[in-house]
């Protein structure tokens, strides 16, 4: 069984702060990992999708990491601001190259003005 | 139109009710899911469509039937359903099922059943 683990499950931040989470998954037969990003009353939209141990990828001040080996991603968010508020998703597919994927609880970043 | 719709947003049945949830995509992908995410809990796979053909049923109950007539639509029906089947069902699309094509959700119908 899959397992996909997300902490901490809220935060709570002053805008400007720089923040980050953990997603861990298990380490073996692993295939691919995503991260959403989900804003209260519309759809998850997809930030990454990493594949590689030791990837970093970023997308304006959202980056993230991967860690095949030992299982583990972080997602950094630099100078927090309001509208980085939401719930962050990681989703984790096992190798088979199949879109299986299996979402961790989240984490949700609440960024006080 | 925005990528993946979804009708009706808001769904309130009684439990010998026989209701659909819609889904349908724009995006000209060839798989689609759907998802549940109840109260507190991880988004929860219940089916997957690849070029209309069923590739996984994740022990879902029969209450839940899913229908795929194309790819750029989806259906999940309902009936019977109990109170703990009330929710939040996600329809989301990918370009293939490769494993690494992320998915694009629609925003969800909330399922209330009384």
């Amino acid at each position: 069984i899959l397992n996909v683990e997300q902490s901490p499950q809220s935060l709570h931040v002053q805008e400007g702060d720089s923040t980050n989470f953990t997603c861990s998954f298990p380490s073996s037969n692993f295939y691919a990992l995503h991260w959403y990003r989900w804003e209260t009353a519309k759809s998850p939209e997809a930030l990454f999708v990493m594949t590689l141990n030791g990837d970093e990828k970023k997308k304006g001040r959202i980056s993230a990491t991967l860690n095949t080996k030992e299982g583990y991603s972080y997602l950094y968010i630099k100078g927090s601001q309001p509208e980085d508020s939401a719930t962050y998703l990681c989703a984790c597919t096992l190798s088979g190259g199949y879109n299986k994927l299996i979402f961790g609880a989240g984490t949700r970043l609440a960024v006080h003005p | 139109e925005t990528g993946v719709t979804q009708t009706p947003r808001h769904l309130v049945m009684g439990m010998t009710n026989k209701k659909s949830l819609k889904c349908e995509q724009h995006l000209g992908h060839n798989a689609m899911y759907w998802y549940k995410q109840s109260a507190k809990k991880p988004l929860e796979l219940m089916f997957v469509y690849n070029f209309k053909e069923q590739t996984e049923n994740n022990s879902v109950p029969s209450r839940f039937s899913p229908e795929c007539p194309n790819s750029s639509h989806l259906f999940l029906h309902l009936h019977t359903l109990q109170p703990e089947d009330s929710a939040l069902y996600l329809c989301a699309s990918s370009q293939a099922l490769t494993g690494t094509g992320e998915l694009f959700f629609g925003e969800g119908s909330r399922l209330t059943v009384l």
